[in-house]
């Protein structure tokens, strides 16, 4: 079975730039989060999508963050337009009951 | 404010010793304890993880302990080995709602050979 997949695994932009990150759960899971761990810092949860439907996005930093899961398969993240603090691993994370599995993450660095 | 703390930061043991990392909250809500494993350039890996209504749980050389009314939780690696070296997160969360993760800051540790 595979796991949760992330692309890109790295990207590098400037700052005003777009980046649009993108993750595959684990088929079959209806829960798909994102994450973020910014240097130093612990791992903060973002947002909570159930099949296409967003749950809880009360983690999202703030209105340059768009996230959507169409069709309840893949998930997207989009950062526009990204600013230096939003440099960081993003995870990914499914489950389908309390036990979820992360994704290897996509590390971003705005210059 | 940090929900979950961690200690400590970094931690050095001897191959064949004993490693303990420990975990504290606040919320008594939380009643979902993980650990995850983490190596470089990879994802968090689940590890092992913990409910409230027991106070221990093994799975073969790592055991979570549990004490709810020191609203504390710990990971103890028994015989550690150095493929054992990573950074290792403890994470809590609320059943209902969205049950996402609040993640302690993590813990690096390096089993010496």
């Amino acid at each position: 079975e595979a796991g949760v997949t992330q692309f890109p695994s790295h990207s590098v932009i400037e700052k005003g730039q777009t980046v649009t990150l993108r993750c595959d759960p684990i088929s079959g899971h209806d829960n798909l989060y994102w994450y973020r761990r910014v240097m130093g810092k612990e791992i903060k949860f973002l947002l909570h999508f159930v099949k296409e439907s967003k749950q809880d996005e009360s983690g999202m930093p703030n209105n340059r963050f768009l996230a959507e899961r169409t069709g309840g398969t893949y998930s997207t993240l989009k950062v526009q337009p990204a600013e230096l603090e939003d440099s960081g691993v993003y995870f990914c994370a499914s489950s389908s009951s309390r036990e979820q599995y992360f994704g290897p993450g996509t590390r971003l660095t705005v210059t | 404010q940090q929900q979950v703390k961690q200690s400590p930061q970094s931690l050095i043991v001897q191959k064949g010793g004993i490693s303990i990392i420990n975990c504290a909250y606040e919320n008594t809500a939380f009643d979902y304890f993980p650990w995850y494993q983490q190596f470089p350039g990879k994802g968090p890996a689940l590890l092992i993880a913990i409910r409230p209504d027991v106070s221990e749980k093994k799975e073969g050389r790592f055991t979570i302990s549990f004490n709810k009314s020191a609203k504390q939780f710990s990971l103890h690696i028994m015989d550690s080995q150095p493929g054992d070296s990573a950074t290792y997160f403890c994470a809590a969360s609320i059943m209902g709602g969205s049950e996402k993760l609040v993640f302690g800051k993590g813990t690096k540790l390096t089993v010496n050979p």
